[in-house]
């Protein structure tokens, strides 16, 4: 079954401790990206990879970091986590047509909740 | 800048009911490519439909149809004798070339869907 899996699901953490929320994909997409969902700012971009070694920065990148070394594993890095980075994180992955995702559909994991207290 | 509007925040309707779901856009491409995305109470997101700039074909699916309108900048959502299982929050977004893929995402409309 084609799928983006995410892991964990839920964690409850302390400000400081460092994360990590992994991120894989078995579709065989090139392009993958982060997103956290917020009430009333609807999903925003952290990070992005159009392919391995390839990362580049989305809208609200501070406090966030990224590796692409596998294709299919794109983990999410909190080195120092803050309350304000209580959210609903969203993995993403997609094909590359013509260079670009831009018209493929992205497909999402299920989530990660976080709670950073 | 992109920009996507979805201003209705929260709507309920009772079964079998037809409700339409707006989203705004805003954009200076002439290239780009709107989506919906569906947000159960489960969570996860849940790919809808995708519609290009250059194809502003109307699209029914079984209960679901959008009307996409250039003229008004308009990618609305209309679900026909909706079902509680319709209950969700509904997401429009845009993404237009040179942005890396990135997707602008609207704030969201709550849909809840009551016998």
């Amino acid at each position: 079954e084609a799928q983006v899996t995410q892991n964990p699901r839920y964690l409850i953490t302390v400000t400081g401790k460092k994360l990590t929320v992994t991120c894989s994909q078995n579709m065989n997409h090139e392009y993958m990206s982060w997103y956290r969902q917020d009430p009333g700012l609807g999903l925003r971009q952290i990070y992005y990879s159009m392919n391995v070694e390839v990362t580049d920065k989305g809208d609200v990148p501070e406090g966030y970091k990224v590796s692409r070394k596998e294709k299919r594993n794109f983990p999410l890095i909190l080195e120092s986590p803050s309350p304000n980075q209580t959210s609903l994180y969203f993995c993403a992955s997609s094909r590359l047509s013509v260079g670009s995702a831009t018209d493929q559909p992205q497909h999402f994991g299920d989530g990660t909740r976080l709670s950073i207290l | 800048a992109q920009k996507v509007t979805q201003a209705q925040t929260e709507i309920s309707v009772v079964e079998k009911e037809d409700v339409t779901l707006d989203c705004v856009y805003e954009t200076r491409d002439t290239t780009y490519y709107l989506f919906w995305y569906k947000q159960p109470p489960s969570g996860e997101l849940v790919f809808l439909i995708r519609r290009n700039s250059f194809d502003e074909q109307n699209e029914i699916s079984g209960r679901y149809s959008w009307n996409f309108q250039k003229s008004t900048s308009s990618f609305n959502f209309t679900i026909t004798a909706s079902q509680v299982v319709d209950s969700a929050v509904y997401f429009c977004a845009l993404s237009v070339p040179g942005t890396a893929s990135k997707l602008t995402f609207g704030t969201g409309t709550r849909l809840q869907v009551t016998l």
